[in-house]
């Protein structure tokens, strides 16, 4: 059974600190990785998609990436901002393409 | 081009009645898929729907819930009888095909 975990829970950081985020799920047979951002009482935004044959994905500040045989993944934000508040998600998906999501990362940005 | 659309956002219900979720997907996608997210829980996977089919439903409870995805017109998601436990967020999510999923805001399921 494939579970997601993600690592630090909580997260607290002064604006413009680079801060990295953590992923690990315990089967490597994904067809691919998500992150995501929800903000409270919202729905999810997709950040970034990873296939599994993929090494990484950028957008912006976000650098997503994915050692699969690893089982592990991480998200890279760049120079961050108070904007950036808001809890993490990382989610797997397998043969039918539903997801499988992490406890998440609820991070802060301090102005 | 808007997004996946969830209605109503916030829905209150006594224990016994029953509710009803829709989602409209975002246009040109055919793949639905409902999550759940109870109170200081993670999102949990319920049902993964294309027109007309139920592709996956391994997390839907065994009783009291449906969903369905018809030719025409949104998603529904259905609990029937709802209990206290049923409060929680329901989000759907919408693809082209079995790739980047965009979620809706979600509906907020309140049982008195």
């Amino acid at each position: 059974k494939q579970e997601v975990t993600q690592i630090p829970a909580a997260l607290s950081v002064p604006e413009g600190e680079n801060l990295v985020l953590n992923c690990s799920f315990t089967d490597s047979a994904i067809y691919n990785l998500q992150w995501f951002r929800q903000d409270p009482g919202k729905g999810l935004t997709s950040l970034l998609l990873i296939q599994s044959s993929q090494r990484e994905q950028t957008s912006g500040r976000l650098n997503a990436s994915l050692d699969k045989s690893s089982g592990r993944s991480t998200l890279y934000i760049a120079a961050s901002q108070p904007g950036d508040s808001a809890t993490y998600l990382c989610a797997v998906s397998g043969a039918t393409n539903k997801l499988i999501f992490g406890t998440g990362t609820l991070l802060a940005v301090q102005p | 081009n808007a997004g996946v659309m969830q209605n109503p956002r916030h829905l209150v219900r006594r224990r016994g009645q029953e509710a009803r979720l829709r989602c409209s997907p975002m246009k040109g996608h055919s793949h639905v898929y409902w999550y759940r997210q109870l109170p200081e829980e993670g999102l949990k996977f319920m049902v993964y729907l294309q027109k007309e089919n139920i592709i996956d439903e391994s997390g839907m409870p065994k009783e009291r819930f449906s969903a369905e995805f018809p030719k025409e017109g949104p998603s529904i998601l259905r609990i029937q009888q709802v209990v206290r436990g049923d409060s929680a967020a329901y989000f759907c999510a919408s693809s082209r095909l079995a790739d980047t999923q965009y979620f809706g805001p979600g509906t907020r399921l309140t049982v008195l």
